[in-house]
This record gives C-alpha cells, sequence and structure tokens, in this order.
C-alpha cells in the first residue's frame, strides 16, 4: 500500500512566526487530506486537497501529485495552532486513508 | 454544516466484555470507515463499508470485529471479547464517494479496556 511520511516529527515556534510541513507520499493518490488533531483529541480537516493549491485564512496547502508531495503552511502562528498535523492519502484502487505519523506543533507565546 | 456523531464519547469496559460504537454518518454519503488510534500513536485504517457490505479491511480488523449498518442512519462497530491493547481512540469516518472525495471524521469514541 501507499507509505506516507512527514516532516518534521516535532516543530516549536514562537507565537506569530511561519512554518511549513511536509508530506511525502510513494505512489499516485486519488485523496489526501490534511487534519489537525486538538489536544481533546478531535480531528479536524483542514484540507482536501489531492492536488493543486488551497487558502483557508492563515493556512494554505500545496500538493505536487507528480512529485509526490504536499506541504501545509501556518502563518502567523498562534497558541490555539498546537496540536497534531496529519497527512493522510489513499492511492487508486483503495478506499483506505494511511497516516503519516504526524508533525507536533508547539506554538510558544 | 453535517457532521459525523459518534456515541459515547468515552466507554469503560472490562476485558472480555463486548463493546459496541456507534456512529451516524452524514446522511446522504454512501461509504463508511472506521479507523483506531492508539495513545500516542498514528491513526490507522480498520475498515471500509459499501453497500451494506466491507469493502476492503486491515489486518487489525480480525474476527473479533465486526461492522453492520442495521438502520438507514446508524453505523456500528462490534468488538466481541476486549482484550487491553484494544484501548484506543475509534473514529467513524464516511464519504460520499470513494476516491476523489474527502473523507469526515467524528470527534470519536475513546475507548478503555480494564
Amino acid at each position: 500500500g501507499i507509505q506516507v511520511e512527514q516532516s518534521p516529527p516535532d516543530l516549536i515556534l514562537q507565537e506569530g512566526a511561519n512554518s511549513t510541513l511536509r508530506c511525502n507520499f510513494s505512489d499516485s493518490v486519488n485523496n489526501l487530506q490534511w487534519f489537525h488533531q486538538n489536544p481533546w483529541g478531535q480531528l479536524i480537516n483542514l484540507f482536501y486537497i489531492p492536488s493543486g493549491t488551497k487558502q483557508n485564512g492563515r493556512l494554505s496547502a500545496t500538493t505536487v501529485a507528480t512529485e509526490r508531495y504536499s506541504l501545509l503552511y501556518i502563518s502567523s502562528s498562534q497558541t490555539t495552532d498546537s496540536g497534531v498535523y496529519f497527512c493522510a492519502a489513499s492511492g487508486a484502487g483503495s478506499y483506505q486513508l494511511t497516516f503519516g505519523k504526524g508533525t507536533k506543533l508547539s506554538v510558544i507565546p | 454544516e453535517p457532521e459525523v456523531t459518534q456515541t459515547p464519547s468515552h466507554q469503560v469496559t472490562q476485558m472480555g466484555q463486548e463493546v459496541i460504537l456507534r456512529c451516524v454518518p452524514i446522511s446522504n454519503h454512501l461509504y463508511f470507515y472506521w479507523y483506531r488510534q492508539i495513545l500516542g500513536q498514528k491513526v490507522e485504517f480498520l475498515v471500509s463499508f459499501y453497500n451494506n457490505e466491507i469493502s476492503e479491511k486491515s489486518e487489525i480488523f480480525d474476527d473479533q470485529f465486526s461492522v453492520e449498518r442495521p438502520d438507514g442512519s446508524n453505523f456500528t462497530l462490534k468488538i466481541r471479547s476486549t482484550k487491553l491493547e484494544d484501548s484506543a481512540m475509534y473514529f467513524c469516518a464516511s464519504s460520499a464517494g470513494t476516491g476523489y472525495q474527502p473523507q469526515h471524521f467524528g470527534d470519536g469514541t475513546r475507548l478503555s479496556i480494564l
């Protein structure tokens, strides 16, 4: 099945800083999603982005399907952005989302 | 915006007991999924369900697990004889279709086996 790798595993930011999280995947995808897991364990869907670029407020994401990676950008980070960010993808012929191990983001005041 | 709802939010069960986790997918969705996340680890796929049958399942989804859509709105995951290692957060998800459709996740049920 498809492999999903995320980097960095941990990231500490000062409030107001910008960051880029990366997701590499091993095969062509028909679904790629970014999630934020908050301290209560909820998975918040950020982007559905198998290709192209999307923006939502301070967050944006880009997937370059031909090069098998996706990037999540967080600008002007806030303490509420803290948590774990997961990338998940599914490949051709499969329904299941394979999750990466996540990037744990800590934003400090 | 329509949501996937899961009940209960937290379930505590004695080892060896049966447990049923419940989910109400988004009403016009056709594909349903269960995932689990052991504390501190990544989210893992368990099973997908379409047209009243299992479409795909992982190695984790062994004979102690079963899924059912008992009526037009609910989707359940049953664990027949729970083990300590079944302690995890269980997420239900649904999508309008396969492939080029996002999966929408519920808030999860935290299952604790004593």
